[in-house]
């Protein structure tokens, strides 16, 4: 099965900087990878799919890139709304499906 | 409006079971695919199990295979997630989520304690 590793655990930004996350899967998902944004007591939300496509409604300072084994989101000019715990999941092939362990985008 | 509701969360006796539900309301629910996600205390999202439109096509987690079923009531707009056999590691926030490869649309998440 496709294990997926976040990197890093937690990240600490200031409001109005750029973040950047990484997904590794343990082998090759072509562009099959989701992101997500969940924040407490909230339903999490799809930020991207396709790896670089992003969700209905999402704003543009969020872009996902990679392929393969190694993918980035990056959320460019950190807004208050923006921290959150960021998963990545793969959906390549046929269930199950893994999500990364999460990305904490804490505010410094 | 996408609205998906959960319900049916409670705290059970380990080896006991439980239905979830989940009601579905703004979108075509015969024709999606529909998946419950779990999230235990402190850790991560955790794919459980998904449905296709017809409920002819499901998948399972390999911890739950053979103790959870999903099904679905397309006359009533409605998931269920039927859990036998629950485990202390069962524990934990249950969303419904609408799609297969992945999910656009999430509940808010009904809790599932499994505790003596």
């Amino acid at each position: 099965e496709i294990v997926m590793t976040q990197s890093p655990a937690t990240l600490s930004v200031s409001p109005g900087e750029g973040a950047t996350l990484s997904c590794r899967a343990s082998q090759s998902i072509n562009n099959n990878l989701a992101w997500y944004q969940h924040k407490a007591g909230q339903a999490p939300r799809l930020l991207i799919y396709g790896a670089s496509t992003r969700a209905t409604g999402i704003p543009d300072r969020f872009i996902g890139s990679g392929s393969g084994t190694e993918f980035t989101l990056a959320i460019s000019s950190l807004q208050s709304e923006d921290f959150a715990i960021y998963y990545c999941q793969h959906f390549d092939g046929r269930p199950p499906w893994a999500f990364g362990q999460g990305t904490n985008v804490d505010i410094k | 409006e996408v609205r998906l509701v959960e319900s049916g969360g409670d705290l059970v006796q380990p080896g006991g079971s439980l239905r979830l539900s989940c009601a579905a309301s703004g979108f075509i629910f015969s024709d999606s695919w529909m998946t419950w996600v779990r999230q235990a205390p402190g850790r991560g999202l955790e794919w459980v199990a998904t449905i296709n439109h017809a409920g002819n096509e499901i998948y399972y987690l390999d911890s739950v295979k053979d103790r959870f079923t999903i099904s679905r009531d397309n006359a009533k707009n409605s998931l269920y997630l039927q859990m036998e056999s629950l485990r202390a590691e069962d524990t934990g926030l249950y969303y419904c989520a609408r799609g297969f490869h992945w999910f656009d649309y999430w509940g808010q998440g009904i809790l599932l304690t499994v505790s003596s």
